[in-house]
């Protein structure tokens, strides 16, 4: 089965500085690739998400790459906010929700 | 519109005894799902659903199981709680391809 490893596991930013977290996966046949982020003892939640036929997509400070020859897709944040503190996971799905695994997880702090 | 609502949100359990979690989703959403959240392993899929009165497992269905007699609720049953399955459990609901909506979780604890 799939298999998706994420790094680091923690990260720590200055605010105002950028962010990357990177996440490899395993099947060559896995073409959706979300990120959630889950606050604090909350529910995770969609914040970004990128299919196979598409190499990068960006939203306001969010954005992700594809590559699809490496197996290696990667979440980036720019101009960090204490509000980006949180815990992030990437996934892969070569089907449907049903098929998705996830990441381990990075928790990403913003320092004031 | 509340959403996935999951019940109840906390639970101790001893070891042997059984209990069910109840996850409730009003968007009218085909797919339903259970997984759990243990630290460092991420999200793990136990069992999902595709529609009302089916069910199938994922990734980790050892010691639990789920029905879904009405479209909108999704139980998890665990017939003999043991340690092991302390952990975070979280419903979600989709449509087919469709991001997973969340609820917001039950902390089991199994002594």
């Amino acid at each position: 089965g799939e298999n998706v490893e994420q790094h680091p596991s923690t990260l720590s930013v200055q605010e105002g500085d950028s962010a990357v977290i990177k996440c490899t996966y395993s099947d060559s046949a896995s073409n959706y690739f979300p990120w959630y982020k889950q606050e604090l003892g909350k529910r995770p939640q969609l914040i970004i998400d990128i299919r196979s036929n598409v190499g990068e997509k960006k939203d306001q400070r969010i954005a992700v790459t594809l590559n699809k020859t490496a197996k290696h897709f990667s979440l980036h944040i720019t101009e960090t906010q204490p509000e980006d503190s949180a815990v992030y996971f990437c996934a892969a799905s070569m089907g449907g929700n049903e098929k998705l695994t996830f990441g381990t997880g990075t928790r990403l702090t913003i320092i004031p | 519109n509340a959403g996935v609502t999951q019940t109840p949100k906390f639970r101790v359990l001893k070891t042997g005894q059984s209990m069910t979690l109840l996850c409730a989703q009003d968007m009218n959403h085909e797919y339903m799902y259970w997984y759990r959240q243990d630290p460092g392993m991420g999200l793990r899929l136990i069992h999902y659903s595709v529609g009302e009165g089916t069910t199938a497992k994922g990734e980790v269905p050892d010691g639990y199981n789920v029905s879904r007699l009405k479209k909108q609720n999704f139980l998890l049953g665990l017939e003999s709680a043991a340690p092991s399955q302390t952990s975070v459990y979280f419903c979600a609901s989709s449509l087919q391809g469709t991001p997973l909506h969340f609820g917001n979780g039950t902390r089991l604890t199994v002594t």
